[in-house]
């Protein structure tokens, strides 16, 4: 089936340390996306990549980082100077082509810092 | 930063009853409005993405309106029923392209 996997679904790491989130999908899209998502507020972008080995920054950048060395793969590091990294990350995936295309999200990494 | 407002945040609905919900979003350097469905546990999937001011979109018992000119789009939902229960997201895009989310409708039907 295609669609988008996100793994792993839960996560729980000790301050400090960094993690690794991994987003791949088999959709054939160009454009992948990440979002974190905290109680209240709705999706916030993080980093996206319209095409291989290229991404930008989202809106809240800071304390993440991103590679695209692939078309199908979009792995989000979450750095221990990310201030507060609890949160539930969505990844998502786009025709590149169609701007105004939908997008196809994975189904979420909750990662908790003790 | 682009500022998309969903009301309400949450409402409670019976089996059967009709409903709708508001998204409203800035009007200038509108590109596209996206509604998403977000089951529990489950991934968000479009329901629609709207880009014409007037448009208006339906699917199944589900439609939804565009006013790009006073920055609205409202989600309707004939004859409630409980596998409707869900949040809704809006997000619209402006001249840059990317999307911004509300915060999300979530709704319970009551069987």
């Amino acid at each position: 089936d295609g669609g988008i996997t996100q793994s792993p679904k839960y996560l729980f790491r000790k301050e400090g340390q960094n993690v690794t989130l991994s987003c791949e999908q088999n959709l054939n899209h160009d454009a992948m996306y990440w979002y974190r998502q905290d109680p209240g507020q709705g999706l916030r972008l993080i980093y996206y990549s319209q095409i291989v080995n290229d991404f930008q920054k989202g809106d809240i950048a800071e304390g993440y980082s991103v590679s695209r060395e692939k078309k199908e793969s979009f792995p989000l590091t979450v750095t221990s100077a990310q201030k507060n990294p609890t949160a539930f990350y969505l990844c998502a995936s786009q025709q590149a082509s169609a701007n105004t295309g939908e997008l196809f999200f994975g189904e979420g990494s909750r990662l908790t810092v003790l | 930063i682009l500022n998309v407002e969903q009301s309400p945040q949450s409402l409670h609905v019976q089996e059967g009853d009709s409903t709708n919900f508001t998204c409203s979003f800035p009007s200038s350097n509108f590109y596209a409005l996206h509604w998403y469905r977000w089951e529990t546990a489950k991934s968000p999937e479009a329901l629609f993405v709207m880009t014409l001011n007037g448009d208006e979109k339906k699917k199944g018992r589900i439609s939804a309106t565009l006013n790009t000119k006073e920055g609205y789009s409202y989600l309707y939902i004939k004859g409630s029923q409980p596998e409707d229960s869900a949040t809704y997201l809006c997000a619209s895009s402006g001249s840059a392209r990317q999307l911004t989310f509300g915060s999300g409708t979530q709704l319970t039907v009551l069987p």
